[in-house]
């Protein structure tokens, strides 16, 4: 079956303008994580869905960091005022409920941010 | 902090050889812990999951272990091919608390020379 999509693949913009990232987790998988990796920070854990809910926050980088999950399935991750700190790859990942949390996340491609 | 320590950061080895990568993590809490490959500018391959329970996996030319008592995984590659040039990370999944992602190490960088 098709794996985890993103939309776009690459998305350059310039500073302080709003981006949205989009996610397709494979179907059927209810828990989606979003991950950054840019060259500073290595890959670092952002934000995780179980259904349509966040149990935490506290991993995006700041207050203009925002995402959801509509319908259990699509998520989008939205990034206001953009700075040039926020180039990086945005992963996607999902995972099926069987097993939890001892189940393995499949990742999408990403989708490279540039803000120039 | 709960982190993840990969070493060698960087390899170079003829091909035909067997290699070894190292990640260590900080707390023994864990759910499972994944070795994934990332070639440049691409995402994520997952080579192997290693559930918290498991002592290791194996695929194909490829086995990991998991010690949790001590910390620490290894990732085996068995007659290293050009074609397994590429970043190696290793992820750990805490079950601690505090987060509820993949934590990350940085990656080795390995070059398998022709």
């Amino acid at each position: 079956g098709a794996g985890v999509s993103q939309s776009p693949s690459n998305k350059v913009t310039e500073k302080g303008k709003d981006v949205e990232l989009r996610c397709d987790p494979i179907s059927g998988h209810t828990a989606l994580y979003w991950y950054r990796q840019s060259l500073g920070q290595g890959l670092e854990f952002l934000i995780y869905f179980q259904g349509n809910s966040a149990p935490d926050k506290s991993g995006l980088p700041s207050d203009r960091f925002s995402a959801e999950r509509t319908g259990g399935s699509v998520s989008t991750l939205t990034i206001q005022r953009t700075q040039q700190e926020d180039s990086a790859v945005y992963l996607c990942a999902s995972r099926p409920l069987a097993g939890g949390f001892y189940n393995e996340q499949f990742f999408g491609p990403g989708t490279r941010l540039t803000v120039l | 902090k709960q982190e993840v320590t990969q070493i060698p950061a960087a390899l170079s080895v003829p091909e035909g050889e067997n290699l070894v990568l190292n990640c260590s993590f900080t707390d023994s809490a864990i759910y499972n812990l994944q070795w994934f490959r990332q070639d440049p500018g691409k995402g994520l391959t997952s080579l192997l999951l290693i559930q918290s329970s498991q002592r290791e996996q194996t695929s194909g030319r490829l086995n990991a272990s998991l010690d949790k008592s001590s910390g620490r995984s290894t990732l085996y590659i068995a007659a290293s091919q050009p074609g397994d040039s590429a970043t190696y990370l290793c992820a750990v999944l805490y079950s601690g608390g505090g987060a509820d992602g993949l934590t990350f190490g940085k990656g080795t960088h390995l070059i398998i020379q022709p």
